[in-house]
């Protein structure tokens, strides 16, 4: 078990710009999950795939937003004309089941930060 | 209004207290997690519980289902105990996680 990866762990970029993030996640977890933390806050839930299959999207996902899982393992997450507010931790998760019977596994996440 | 809520939000406690931080939600749910993030932001699951008590080394986790309540206990902390711990919800019949705003614990040596 080499738990959940996140790259990068850090990002700094200019307002306007488009950004991508990658998450590795546990390998036999069938469930991934994207969830947003702002600074004080708790971690907000964005998206989550089951294999290859986005299931569900938050209203926090605008079209700027855009994640896939395409063979069911590793998944991206995009963000097009980054704003200030887009400023906070992106943190992967994966699971075994996704109806409350399992623990989630987070990553360590990818900080961005908009200049 | 968030639909679990945390308290206290900030928590300093000398060496060698006991802690409890409190966690209530007001919806039905099918499992309850309590996690801990670091400074850096890596979040590490503590427990997931959906009726009584767990407890794992000096931490230990209740919930009352009835009351929609769960509490999260450190005995005898210790300063490499401090973080955010999270409490966070499976609702019934969704698959994402919804979470309160953390308790940050300090503990003093």
């Amino acid at each position: 078990d080499t738990g959940v990866s996140q790259d990068p762990r850090h990002k700094i970029t200019k307002r306007g710009q488009n950004v991508t993030f990658r998450c590795d996640p546990i390998s036999e977890h069938n469930r991934l999950y994207w969830y947003r933390q702002t600074l004080g806050q708790g971690p907000e839930f964005l998206t989550y795939f089951q294999n290859e299959a986005q299931l569900e999207k938050s209203r926090l996902l605008s079209d700027r937003f855009s994640a896939e899982r395409p063979k069911g393992s590793f998944s991206t997450l995009e963000i097009q004309r980054t704003e200030q507010g887009d400023s906070a931790m992106y943190l992967c998760a994966s699971s075994l089941d996704g109806t409350g019977g399992q623990p989630q596994h987070f990553g360590d996440g990818t900080r961005l930060s908009i200049l | 209004k968030n639909e679990v809520e945390q308290s206290p939000q900030n928590l300093t406690a000398q060496e060698g207290e006991f802690i409890t931080i409190n966690c209530s939600y007001s919806v039905g749910i099918s499992a309850l997690h309590w996690l801990q993030q670091h400074p850096g932001g890596g979040i590490v699951s503590l427990f997931m519980l959906s009726s009584g008590k767990k407890k794992h080394g000096r931490l230990i986790a209740t919930i009352n289902i009835q009351e929609k309540h769960s509490s999260l206990h450190i005995t005898a902390s210790h300063p490499r105990d401090s973080a955010v711990y999270i409490c966070a919800v499976h609702n019934f019949g969704n698959e994402k996680l919804t979470f309160g705003t953390g308790t940050r614990l300090t503990i003093i040596p």
